[in-house]
């Protein structure tokens, strides 16, 4: 089946570095989005992209799908400790299906 | 803004007994999941369903079954529950159309003895 892989799996940074996490498809995604999930919490939608090579700003994160639609990372400038969290990427399901195949999301740790 | 609201946020419940979890969600989404989360294996997807009436299994249906009467409501149903059951329960919905994103409930941590 469609496996979409996320790494790394843990992140630990000092307050003030830059951080980023990586997704790849087994398969050409339609879209792909991104999710953050604080400790204690539930996953909460950040970002959908569509487009070949599309790059889209949240304030400080940075999202960009690959040109081929099989890769996507999500980067974070100038970590803050309000960043912390697990960020998951998910593509849809096999034949474009409306439900989400999820990447295992890497948790980011932030040393203040 | 769309809410998705789980009745419970922690349940302990013993060996064979018969478990109902609820999720509404109260924007009139069409679609709505059943994701089981463990620790080092992520999201997994048990059970979906377009509309009312209407499911399909997902990645681990195995020991559960779904009910959708109504369109905001989806119930997971533990028929015999067991220990490798314990696990943070999560249910999400969305509107119809690839690409929407999902909203999630807090999720209910069940706790199987």
């Amino acid at each position: 089946g469609q496996q979409v892989m996320q790494i790394p799996q843990y992140q630990h940074v000092q307050e003030g570095e830059d951080f980023t996490t990586y997704c790849n498809s087994s398969t050409t995604l339609s879209n792909i989005q991104w999710y953050k999930q604080r400790p204690g919490g539930h996953p909460v939608f950040l970002i959908q992209l569509v487009k070949s090579g599309e790059v889209k700003k949240q304030k400080r994160l940075t999202f960009q799908f690959g040109e081929a639609k099989k890769n996507s990372s999500l980067h974070i400038t100038a970590t803050q400790t309000t960043d912390v969290g697990t960020y998951f990427c998910a593509g849809p399901g096999w034949g474009g299906s409306e439900k989400l195949v999820f990447g295992k999301g890497t948790k980011l740790t932030v040393n203040p | 803004d769309v809410k998705v609201t789980q009745s419970s946020r922690y349940l302990v419940k013993r060996t064979g007994e018969k478990v109902f979890l609820e999720c509404v969600q109260d924007m009139d989404h069409e679609n709505m999941f059943w994701y089981r989360q463990d620790p080092g294996l992520g999201l997994r997807l048990i059970y979906f369903s377009y509309d009312v009436k209407m499911k399909e299994k997902g990645d681990i249906p195995e020991g559960y079954s779904v009910s959708r009467e109504k369109k905001e409501r989806f119930s997971l149903i533990l028929e015999s529950a067991s220990t490798n059951q314990t696990s943070m329960y999560l249910c999400a919905s969305s509107l119809s159309g690839t690409g929407n994103g999902y909203t999630f409930g807090s999720g209910t941590r069940l706790t199987v003895v």
